[in-house]
């Protein structure tokens, strides 16, 4: 079964504008960090924002926020004001913490075009 | 210059040849991972290796294998591979002591096999 799973596989959204990115995950273990990576063209993962399962409050990070539903287990993505280097794709990820190794599940990401 | 290096950026081979991809952290970090990237698929990950400790991801097929040397260096040998294996293989690392630990990539190796 997909562990993370990202629904949308194209975005679109006005400069300027918010736009949520949606990401679901599956996992047994109670502790557990869930990710958001971007990857421009150039082919680079770029790390944006972390949140742990125990944590009470949503991350944010600048423009970036984390709309953790734990009950959900959703983990969505809001870009707020989008600018035009948003534009790339942007994956989901889910670290389990219940062995040594850390594994990390990624979702197959969403593209995202930010018009002018 | 990123913490994390790989090398070589591209590679071509047939399907004969063995080659080997490298990459190097320069973040003293005690983790390592090798990840296949395909078009419209999640990544996939191929190996772990923790404190020198490898897990290996069964799905691997065995003309795939790594070695990690040091807790720096994870090297990623490549034999008699086929053309579906050809994709974007990104190397990360991450250490246990931050707040957040996660992975920091290499800009890939881009393979392609003919």
């Amino acid at each position: 079964a997909q562990k993370i799973t990202q629904t949308q596989p194209g975005m679109f959204v006005q400069e300027k504008e918010a736009v949520t990115l949606d990401c679901t995950y599956d996992t047994s273990d109670p502790s557990y960090g869930l990710f958001w990576y971007k990857q421009p063209s150039s082919g680079e993962m770029i790390f944006l924002i972390y949140q742990g399962s125990y944590d009470q409050q949503n991350a944010t990070e600048g423009r970036y926020s984390l709309n953790f539903q734990k009950a959900r287990k959703s983990a969505n993505l809001v870009i707020s004001a989008s600018q035009l280097g948003d534009s790339a794709m942007y994956f989901c990820a889910m670290r389990e913490e219940g062995d040594n190794f850390n594994k990390f599940y990624f979702g197959s990401g969403t593209k995202l075009n930010v018009k002018p | 210059e990123t913490g994390v290096t790989q090398t070589p950026r591209h590679l071509v081979m047939g399907m004969t040849n063995k080659k080997s991809l490298k990459c190097e952290q320069h973040l003293g970090h005690n983790a390592m991972y090798w990840y296949k990237q395909s078009a419209k698929k999640p990544l996939e990950l191929m190996f772990v290796y923790n404190f020198k400790e490898q897990t290996e991801n069964n799905s691997v097929p065995s003309r795939f294998s790594p070695e990690c040397p040091n807790s720096s260096h994870l090297f990623l040998h490549l034999h008699t591979l086929q053309p579906e294996d050809s994709a974007l293989y990104l190397c990360a690392s991450r250490t246990g002591e931050s707040d957040t630990g996660e992975l920091f990539f290499g800009e890939g190796s881009r393979l392609t096999v003919l």
